[in-house]
């Protein structure tokens, strides 16, 4: 069975603040990609990034910065330097990698970013 | 525009009535996935495409929801006896997967049904 959590339901930074959104999955399966989309108010999901299960490797994107722990089952997105067009619902996802192909996406509740002036 | 088209973006319809909802995936994508998101939750898998097969049904896709891609292009997913509990924003999403690729999912704007 896959589960996303994010623990998270709302968050509020004032600009220019780093802000942490966490996410922890669970999966039986060895080999899965892990999500993260961006919902603003207009409500489509934009997709931020993806990873696969081989690679841990820490990734960054202007101030954006995503930390993959295999270990804890985390998959944690870091903005830094908030900025008030960050203001939206972030969603954490994970999909199986099957045979045929990488699978539909469960997602976590999301996590509600207030980004302040 | 090169993205995932959805149509139409509103519906309003009265319990009991039918609808349809459209789906246009980017050009070049193969498989084609439809969620459902209710207020304050994550999208929701319903079912998905590989071309014009329908590969896999979640649970929560009830008899009266039907769901179409007859030409492996566009999808339709049609709600029938519609009850208040359907209301929810309906996302179409696509992508292409090949033997040694898959890209990522692509949404649409989604369908927010209300039925009163």
């Amino acid at each position: 069975a896959q589960k996303v959590t994010q623990a998270q339901t709302e968050i509020s930074v004032v600009e220019k603040e780093d802000v942490t959104l966490d996410c922890v999955y669970e999966t039986r399966d060895t080999t899965y990609y892990l999500f993260w989309y961006k919902q603003p108010p207009s409500g489509e999901l934009v997709f931020l990034i993806r990873r696969n299960s081989f690679d841990e490797q820490n990734e960054i994107s202007g101030r954006y910065s995503w930390n993959f722990q295999k270990s804890t089952s985390s998959f944690n997105f870091t903005i830094t330097a908030s900025q008030v067009v960050d203001s939206a619902v972030y969603f954490c996802a994970l999909s199986a990698l099957g045979q045929t192909g990488a699978n539909n996406l469960f997602f976590g509740t999301g996590t509600r970013l207030t980004v302040i002036p | 525009d090169t993205g995932v088209s959805q149509d139409p973006r509103h519906k309003i319809t009265k319990r009991g009535q039918n609808v349809t909802f459209r789906c246009d995936p980017i050009s070049e994508h193969n498989r084609l996935y439809w969620y459902r998101q209710t207020l304050g939750q994550g999208p929701e898998f319903l079912t998905y495409f590989q071309n014009e097969a329908q590969l896999e049904k979640s649970r929560l896709l009830s008899d009266r929801f039907s769901a179409e891609r007859p030409k492996g292009s566009f999808s339709t997913l049609e709600i029938q006896r519609t009850e208040q509990g359907d209301s929810a924003m309906y996302l179409c999403a696509s992508s292409l997967t090949t033997g040694g690729r898959n890209t990522e999912a692509f949404f649409g704007q989604g369908t927010r049904l209300t039925v009163v």
